[in-house]
């Protein structure tokens, strides 16, 4: 079946450090890949999303690119902030098999230190 | 703004007893769904629902019903609930067509 890999546990940086947390996938067909995050007590936020190879998503200051090479997608950011503090998810939709179901990675703790 | 919400957002049950957690979304979506979140194991699918007065099992619907009596809300239900249960769960919604989801704020179970 589908499946999802990201960084495990937690990621410590400090402000004005340089995210990357690692997403790769395991899909059959061409899947769309997701971002989402969750701060903490609410639930999680559709961050962006791509659909093809080389795309890139962005908002708010991340950005990761499909790459169906290495089945990738991994999330970046040039420079965190304190705010940036909450867990990410990366997800994906099998959209050939048209259920609108996601399958999401185990999600990766961000901690940014002022 | 177009919104998911939950009810309750935390509950104390006791095992064996009976849960019933509500969700209700004004996205006008098709499509309903229920997680549950799980250090350690992210969010995972457990029933799921294209139309009122249908639902589908997602990836871990043992120990779980769902109901879906119309378009707006979804019931996720617990007919004996295990401490095995104890676990943050999730609504979202999603239009037909799309695969974006929209999350709800999370109902915190806490079984004894």
């Amino acid at each position: 079946g589908d499946s999802v890999t990201q960084t495990e546990g937690q990621v410590a940086l400090s402000e004005e450090d340089f995210l990357t947390i690692h997403c790769n996938y395991s899909a059959s067909g061409y899947p769309a890949l997701f971002w989402y995050v969750q701060y903490p007590g609410e639930g999680p936020q559709f961050l962006f999303r791509a659909s093809r190879d080389k795309e890139k998503g962005s908002s708010r200051g991340f950005e990761a690119t499909y790459n169906k090479e290495t089945t990738s997608f991994h999330l970046q950011k040039a420079s965190v902030q304190e705010s940036d503090s909450a867990v990410y998810y990366c997800a994906l939709s099998n959209t050939g098999a048209n259920t609108g179901k996601l399958t999401f990675g185990h999600g990766t703790i961000l901690r940014v230190h002022p | 703004e177009a919104a998911v919400t939950q009810s309750p957002r935390s509950k104390v049950a006791v095992t064996g007893g009976k849960v019933t957690l509500s969700c209700h979304q004004t996205n006008n979506h098709d499509y309903m769904y229920w997680y549950r979140q799980d250090t350690g194991h992210g969010l995972r699918l457990i029933h799921y629902s294209y139309v009122a007065d249908s639902t589908e099992k997602g990836d871990i619907p043992d120990g779980y019903k769902a109901s879906r009596p119309s378009q707006e809300n979804f019931s996720l239900i617990l007919e004996l609930a295990s401490l095995s249960q104890t676990a943050v769960y999730f609504c979202a919604s999603s239009d037909l067509g799309q695969d974006t989801q929209y999350f709800g704020p999370g109902t915190r179970l806490l079984v004894l």
